[in-house]
């Protein structure tokens, strides 16, 4: 069965640091991966997807994710965080034929100045 | 462009009620989908509807059910509400159908609680 893991509940950096976010899936086919963000009281917001090609991709607010087939993993990462970073983020696998996504339980990420 | 808009922001039921969620999609997007986040968890689909037509379901008793209409507006009924019923329900829409159809643009959601 398809599953998305974030082993990290809760990390905290300081601004400016560069900062990492670990996401493994399982999957039997090739996977669609996404990370999006959740601010307070708000939806969802997508940061960046893999559907093929290069591994490493970009997406918004300098944000980017590497594929690695071999490890099972799509972590997100950025060289610099600012405060405004702070929030809750996903990771999640899109399943075949339908808009389902599967996501993660999330990481809360806490800037401290 | 308007966003994915939803309605209610915040909705108080009792246990034993009933309850319908509605969404907006953004327009030109015909498909809607529906996700139930629990406090301190990622979101789980519920149903995804497309041209009318349920395209999906998630492991969801049949207390939940959906429906879309013409101008692909959607609603989720919440019958014989429980209090684990309570949730951030999240409605997503997208041009089509099929995860290469993505992104996908989320509402800010229904803070739905059960007393």
């Amino acid at each position: 069965a398809q599953s998305v893991t974030q082993p990290d509940i809760h990390i905290t950096v300081s601004e400016g640091a560069s900062l990492e976010l670990r996401c493994n899936y399982s999957y039997g086919a090739t996977p669609y991966l996404f990370w999006y963000v959740q601010s307070p009281g708000q939806g969802l917001q997508l940061l960046l997807k893999y559907f093929s090609g290069d591994t490493l991709v970009q997406g918004i607010k300098g944000f980017e994710a590497e594929f690695k087939r071999s490890q099972s993993s799509f972590n997100l990462r950025k060289p610099s965080v600012h405060w405004s970073d702070a929030a809750e983020y996903f990771c999640a696998v899109g399943v075949g034929n339908t808009d389902k996504l599967i996501f993660g339980t999330g990481t809360r990420l806490q800037v401290f100045p | 462009d308007a966003g994915v808009t939803q309605s209610p922001t915040h909705l108080i039921k009792t246990r034993g009620q009933h309850v319908t969620l509605r969404c907006s999609p953004i327009s030109g997007h015909k498909s809607v989908s529906w996700y139930q986040q629990v406090l301190g968890q990622g979101p789980q689909f519920i149903f995804q509807y497309y041209e009318k037509e349920e395209r999906g379901r998630g492991n969801f008793p049949d207390r939940f059910s959906a429906r879309q209409f013409p101008n692909y507006s959607s609603e989720l009924n919440v019958n014989a509400l429980l209090l684990g019923d309570s949730a951030l329900y999240l409605c997503a829409s997208s041009p089509g159908v099929g995860v290469s159809n993505q992104p996908q643009h989320f509402g800010d959601g229904t803070r739905l609680s059960i007393l």
